[in-house]
């Protein structure tokens, strides 16, 4: 069935550095990728998706680059801020069933 | 404009019970899916709901049903609880699918 990896599970970047989180997904049918950022307690965010039709999307200090040939997905926070501390899920969505599968999630400390 | 809201907030029950949770999605929003998020994971897919019929079904038992009403909110509903039903129950909405799904804060239901 679908599945979507997501590397690594935990990650420690100095404050000012840049961190990158990677996924890759199974079926070629997915056609939509959605990155969610979720802080303790609270509920999943979108920050940034793509569509299989770009390669690159970038808003402010996050980008998502998408490699359909070899289905990787990742995503790439600049000039982290301790803000950015949480948790990020990727996800992929095949488009026959509408339903958007969701990667394990990257724990992401930002040090002082 | 009110984001989507789930309720209960939290909830407690015993084995056995059945449990019914319920979303108001995003004025305008069209589109409702469920998620079950388990502590340490990503959320996992239940069901997705469109124009008051079902569009996506995740790998959960039939103890798990869900319907959509004519104001486009949602109910799900989970028959004969285990203890391993014990998760955080997120809905999300969209304009309608395939686009951009906002999670509501989630129903903590805890199965004792």
């Amino acid at each position: 069935g679908e599945n979507v990896e997501q590397h690594p599970s935990t990650l420690s970047v100095q404050e000012g550095d840049s961190a990158v989180i990677k996924c890759t997904y199974s079926d070629s049918a997915s056609n939509y990728f959605p990155w969610y950022k979720q802080e303790l307690g609270k509920r999943p965010q979108l920050i940034i998706d793509i569509r299989s039709n770009v390669g690159e999307k970038k808003d402010q200090r996050i980008a998502v680059t998408l490699n359909k040939t070899a289905k990787h997905f990742s995503l790439h926070i600049t000039e982290t801020q301790p803000e950015d501390s949480a948790v990020y899920f990727c996800a992929a969505r095949v488009n026959r069933d509408d339903k958007i599968i969701f990667g394990k999630g990257t724990r992401l400390h930002i040090l002082p | 404009d009110a984001g989507v809201t789930q309720s209960p907030t939290h909830l407690i029950k015993t084995r056995g019970q059945h449990v019914t949770l319920r979303c108001s999605p995003i004025s305008g929003h069209k589109s409702v899916s469920w998620y079950q998020q388990v502590l340490g994971q990503g959320p996992q897919f239940i069901f997705q709901y469109y124009e008051k019929e079902e569009r996506g079904r995740g790998n959960f038992p039939d103890r798990f049903s869900a319907r959509q009403f004519p104001n486009y909110s949602s109910e799900l509903n989970v028959n004969a609880l285990l203890l391993g039903d014990s998760a955080l129950y997120l809905c999300a909405s969209s304009l309608r699918p395939p686009h951009e799904q906002y999670f509501g804060p989630g129903t903590r239901l805890t199965v004792t």
